[in-house]
């Protein structure tokens, strides 16, 4: 079963419009951690964000933001006035304490095209 | 702080070839690396965990034999394609977690490795 699953494949947006992007993700462990991972065209992966289950507020870093709802087990990610550098391809992932290999579990990715 | 670095970052060879990838941390000491597979515009697939001294854990599905996993150090891990063909094509990336850190570290990843078999 999928563990993450981000149902936006494709998003595209002109500059300074906002973007969404959506994760929800499974698990039973009631101690978990989730990440996002941005992936540009160049392939390397750029971590984002890590919060654990139990730290259920939102956080803001510059243009970035980030809504985790355990009730709703989303973990969304918002991009405020995007620019065309945001182009990418954004990876939701869940790591899960119960099997303690620190194994990541990766949603399919949302491709996000910021047209100028 | 906590690079890793994969060498090469591309490699175009003939069928048959075998290809070793590197996976190092630069500042840092890994237990644990993971090598993943990306097949264009999917997501990532983790094929093995790799750990320091210990024979590597394989995901079902992925050929032990076809993909050896080598962890000789705390800072080196390799991933040999043995007998590459077309089909094993893909793009392959490393991550590694600082030792004695907890999961709620995060996985810091290779730049990857673009591997095109003729």
């Amino acid at each position: 079963a999928q563990k993450v699953t981000q149902a936006q494949t494709e998003i595209s947006v002109v500059e300074k419009e906002d973007v969404t992007l959506d994760c929800v993700y499974e698990t039973r462990d009631t101690t978990y951690y989730l990440f996002w991972y941005k992936q540009p065209p160049s392939g390397e992966l750029v971590f984002l964000i890590r919060r654990n289950s139990f730290d259920e507020q939102n956080e803001i870093s510059g243009r970035y933001s980030w809504n985790f709802q355990k009730s709703t087990s989303s973990f969304n990610f918002t991009i405020t006035a995007s620019q065309v550098v945001d182009s990418a391809v954004y990876f939701c992932a869940l790591s899960e304490m119960r099997s303690n290999d620190y194994k990541l579990s990766f949603g399919a990715g949302t491709t996000v095209t910021v047209r100028a | 702080g906590a690079v890793v670095s994969q060498h090469p970052s591309r490699v175009i060879c003939k069928s048959g070839t075998s290809v070793k990838i590197e996976c190092r941390s630069l500042d840092f000491q890994a237990t644990t690396m993971f090598w993943y597979r990306q097949f264009p515009k999917q997501s990532l697939m983790l094929m093995a965990t790799s750990n320091e001294g210990s024979k590597a854990t394989y995901e079902q599905g992925v050929e032990k034999d076809k993909f050896l996993i080598n962890h000789a150090s705390l800072t080196l891990s390799t991933l040999t394609v043995t007998s590459a063909h077309p089909e094993d094509s893909s793009f392959y990336i490393c991550s590694a977690i600082q030792q004695g850190r907890r999961s709620n570290q995060p996985q810091h990843f290779g730049d990857g490795t673009r591997l095109s078999i003729l």
